[in-house]
């Protein structure tokens, strides 16, 4: 099993340019979040979802945006990239939410805005 | 407002034992997880408390008191495989997860 899969995994932009992070998992699991984490700092929670054409925002969602159109796939886009989005990007899922949901990490993202 | 506060960074020698704190105040309690990071790499699931008490798993146990808002994840034996960052997570009432910023341990020989 491939488990969490992110791409790609290191990116330069320039700041106004917009991209996606894609992430897919091969695990059928139903809940999916995308966080960042900045040095020093606690993952912060994007979006999430719950399951295939629902999504809902987390902690930081502004200057973010997300679609779950399959059970697989979660792509997190970025538009008008800023700098205060350098970090790195972990896409997650669990099979259940609440307590029962162990979180699978993807291997991260790492953006740069330059 | 909602807070974790765990050591930013401990050093420990080899074969020894450690135990790394984490302090919780969070809109209520559904549990405790902890979770290891090496550098540049993804966290992977250690434990999760949800009762009061111990929770031995091998090498590495974890312990909660949910009146004190206190948990510990303790290594025993420790090898150099273990110099890793230590996430406290906690779940709170809408099953959001808080985390902490973690523990960077750093194991000399």
């Amino acid at each position: 099993n491939a488990g969490v899969t992110q791409t790609p995994k290191f990116r330069i932009l320039k700041i106004g340019q917009s991209m996606t992070l894609q992430c897919t998992q091969d695990m059928n699991h139903n809940y999916m979040y995308w966080y960042r984490q900045d040095p020093g700092m606690g993952l912060k929670l994007i979006y999430y979802s719950v399951g295939a054409g629902i999504t809902d925002k987390g902690e930081v969602p502004n200057g973010y945006n997300v679609s779950r159109s399959t059970t697989e796939d979660f792509p997190l886009r970025l538009e008008l990239a800023a700098p205060s989005q350098t970090s790195v990007y972990f896409c997650a899922s669990s099979y259940e939410g609440g307590v029962a949901g162990e979180l699978f990490f993807g291997e991260g993202s790492r953006l740069t805005v330059l | 407002g909602q807070n974790i506060d765990q050591p930013t960074e401990m050093t420990a020698t080899e074969g020894a034992i450690v135990q790394i704190n984490c302090t919780y105040q969070t809109s209520g309690f559904n549990g405790l997880f902890w979770y290891q990071q090496h550098a540049g790499e993804a966290p992977t699931f250690l434990s999760y408390n949800v009762l009061d008490g111990l929770e031995e798993k091998g090498r590495f146990s974890s312990f909660l008191s949910r009146s004190k808002g206190y948990s510990y994840l303790l290594l025993k034996e420790l090898q150099m495989k273990d110099s890793a960052s230590y996430l406290c997570a906690v779940m709170d009432s809408n099953y959001q997860l808080i985390w902490g910023a973690g523990t960077k341990l750093i194991i000399k020989p």
